[in-house]
């Protein structure tokens, strides 16, 4: 256990919706990070918030967007889904610069 | 840019054999982590070891093991005697300038009874 949860754990979307995924982040950990994992694929980086401040950003487009709250649990919002969204995820939290431990992921599926 | 490249997709061994799995990494920073992570079925990425890049030193953690060697930009992993809860995809990551992890292509591992 790690003590990073996700929410929902599993989602169905058509193309061209909107989604919010949430992140609640381990006790004491200011920086969270989101991870996008197709299939038979390692994670590829989204962007990561620390202190609610976006700290870093992977190759994705601006509808994907991302908060960070007060208490450190976090929001991945992606917008006008596309086929290729579909993919598993992750969610993971830090007391930067140490190491990031991992939720059990939100798989979408986007039809 | 960063990479790591886990040549292994899949490797199938019999209980109690050992298992070593490969990762090349590439960076320019001198200063760098790398990390393995586990991810069973149930889709979690599980922490194992992470090493610096000033620190060479090879250590067994139970029967867990690694060996780092920078002239060869390699960070291998060894599980000693496996069972049957190690099977997973097991993910090699590096982490430099910036905060963001890279990681391989990950290789799956089957353990059989």
């Amino acid at each position: 256990e790690t003590g990073v949860t996700q929410s929902p754990t599993h989602l169905i979307k058509t193309r061209g919706q909107q989604v919010t995924l949430r992140c609640s982040s381990q006790s004491g950990h200011n920086t969270v990070s989101w991870y996008q994992q197709a299939l038979g694929q390692g994670p590829q980086f989204i962007f990561q918030y620390y202190r609610e401040e976006e700290n870093g950003r992977g190759n994705f487009p601006p509808r994907f967007s991302g908060l960070q709250f007060p208490n450190y649990s976090s929001e991945l919002n992606v917008n006008a889904l596309e086929l290729d969204d579909s993919a598993l995820y992750l969610c993971a939290s830090s007391l930067e610069p140490n190491i990031q431990y991992f939720g059990a992921g939100t798989r979408l599926s986007v039809l | 840019a960063q990479k790591v490249t886990q040549a292994q997709t899949e490797i199938s061994v019999v209980e109690k054999e050992d298992v070593t799995l490969d990762c090349v990494y590439e960076t320019r920073d001198t200063t760098y982590y790398l990390f393995w992570y586990k991810q069973p079925p149930s889709g979690e990425l599980v922490f194992l070891i992470r090493r610096n890049s000033f620190d060479e030193q090879n250590e067994i953690s139970g029967r867990y093991s690694w060996n780092f060697q920078k002239s060869t930009s390699s960070f291998n992993f060894t599980i000693t005697a496996s069972q049957v809860v190690d099977s997973a995809v097991y993910f090699c990551a590096l982490r430099a300038a910036g905060n963001k992890l890279t990681f391989g292509g990950g290789t799956r591992v089957l353990v059989k009874p």
